[in-house]
């Protein structure tokens, strides 16, 4: 167990709908990041939140956007869902940016 | 832009064999980390370097970091079946963010 948990595990969405997920960070990690992972590739980075300010961000479009709350929990956002959105999500927190990152279970997501 | 690369891909051996994955970064990276991921799981943190030319064993497994912290190895020695998954490399990148740049993985397969 890593102590970083994501919610919900599994979802089905429509095209063109929205989803939010949500992340728990490690206890005392203040950094959060979140990446995409298709089926049979490494993750890919999204984005960094580092106390509550996005402070990294990969080649994602604005359509994926993202908070981090003062108790550093995270969501990730997606607008008008696509097919190619499908995807497992990993959440990941660190003590900082740069050192070891600690993933959670993921949310899977199927845009139908 | 900064690129880490791993080979080989794929990896198919035979129960009891060796097997070492590569890891090679286009600029010097301040530490080197490798996760594990199981088919159908997350990636799990297995172990970071930070020196040059550290050494570090994990029962089976051996890491490497080269002297110019530009390079690192994997080696399992006698492979088990629980080995099965994808080992991936990941080191900060030098941006401010110092987002984690991952290669694309090597997935090893292991015939009992």
């Amino acid at each position: 167990e890593t102590g970083v948990t994501q919610s919900p595990t599994h979802l089905i969405k429509t095209r063109g709908q929205q989803v939010t997920l949500r992340c728990s960070s490690q206890s005392g990690h203040n950094t959060v990041s979140w990446y995409q992972q298709a089926l049979g590739q490494g993750p890919q980075f999204i984005f960094q939140y580092y106390r509550e300010e996005e402070n990294g961000r990969g080649n994602f479009p604005p359509r994926f956007s993202g908070l981090q709350f003062p108790n550093y929990s995270s969501e990730l956002n997606v607008n008008a869902l696509e097919l190619d959105d499908s995807a497992l999500y990993l959440c990941a927190s660190s003590l900082s940016a740069g050192n070891t990152i600690y993933f959670g279970e993921g949310s899977w997501l199927t845009v139908v | 832009g900064q690129q880490v690369m791993q080979i080989p891909q794929y990896q198919h051996v035979q129960e009891g064999e060796d097997f070492t994955t590569y890891c090679n970064s286009s600029t010097t990276l301040s530490n080197i980390q490798w996760y594990k991921q199981r088919p159908g799981g997350h990636p799990v943190f297995l172990i970071q370097l930070v020196k040059s030319g550290e050494v570090k064993k994990q029962k089976r497994l051996t890491f490497q970091f080269g002297e110019a912290k530009k390079n690192s190895s994997l080696h399992i020695t006698a492979t088990q079946t629980t080995d099965v998954g994808t080992y991936f490399c990941a080191g900060p990148g030098a941006g401010n963010n110092r987002k984690l740049i991952w290669g694309l993985g090597t997935s090893l397969a292991v015939n009992p």
